[in-house]
């Protein structure tokens, strides 16, 4: 099956500083890939996410990269404020899974004002 | 914005009875899923759920748990026999269709003594 992994698993920055958090995949077929914001206690809120047809896709401060020849994609969230803080998670889908995500350990992101 | 809503907020129960957990997905979402978080663990995929039956179900979704869509809204999680491993959170989730984003509710947090 598809394995996710994430780096880091945590995160310190600076406020205002730009913030990165890489995830890879193992099944080349996977073409859905999305992160989560995930809020102490709360639930996982989609921020955004990436098809295989398409290598980069942003909105404002958050973007994602996709590499398929590598099999890796990032997420990129620049001029980082403290509300940006919470553990953030990378997920793909297996080929012909449906809706059956796999999700990375996750990264604890830590903006200090 | 129409949310998935899920009951109980929390759910204490003893090894070995029986639990249900209740989610309303989003009324035109056609693809309903069970997720868990352990805590302070990744979040981790148990079943998905899509024209009244399973479409999909991982190695956790053992004989102890079943779903069931009991009306035209509900959407419900039983485990036959609680064990004191089943404590996590909770997720039920809903999506448009396959491979479009989840819609996460707030969760359950059952915990089994």
């Amino acid at each position: 099956g598809e394995n996710v992994e994430q780096h880091p698993s945590t995160l310190s920055v600076q406020e205002g500083d730009s913030a990165v958090i890489k995830c890879t995949y193992s099944d080349s077929a996977s073409n859905y890939f999305p992160w989560y914001k995930q809020e102490l206690g709360k639930r996982p809120q989609l921020i955004i996410d990436i098809r295989s047809n398409v290598g980069e896709k942003k909105d404002q401060r958050i973007a994602v990269t996709l590499n398929k020849t590598a099999k890796h994609f990032s997420l990129h969230i620049t001029e980082t404020q403290p509300e940006d803080s919470a553990v953030y998670f990378c997920a793909a889908i297996p080929n012909n899974a449906g809706n059956m995500l796999t999700f990375g350990g996750g990264t604890r992101l830590m903006v200090k004002p | 914005e129409p949310e998935v809503t899920q009951t109980p907020s929390h759910q204490v129960t003893q090894m070995g009875q029986e639990v249900i957990l209740r989610c309303v997905p989003i009324s035109n979402h056609l693809y309903f899923y069970w997720y868990r978080q352990i805590l302070g663990q990744k979040v981790e995929f148990l079943v998905s759920f899509y024209n009244n039956e399973i479409s999909e179900k991982s190695e956790i979704f053992d004989d102890q748990f079943s779903v069931e869509r009991p009306d035209g809204s509900n959407f419900t999680l039983k485990i036959r026999s609680t064990k004191l491993e089943d404590s996590a959170m909770y997720f039920c989730a809903s999506s448009v269709q396959g491979e479009s984003p989840l819609h996460f509710g707030n969760g359950t947090r059952l915990t089994v003594t």
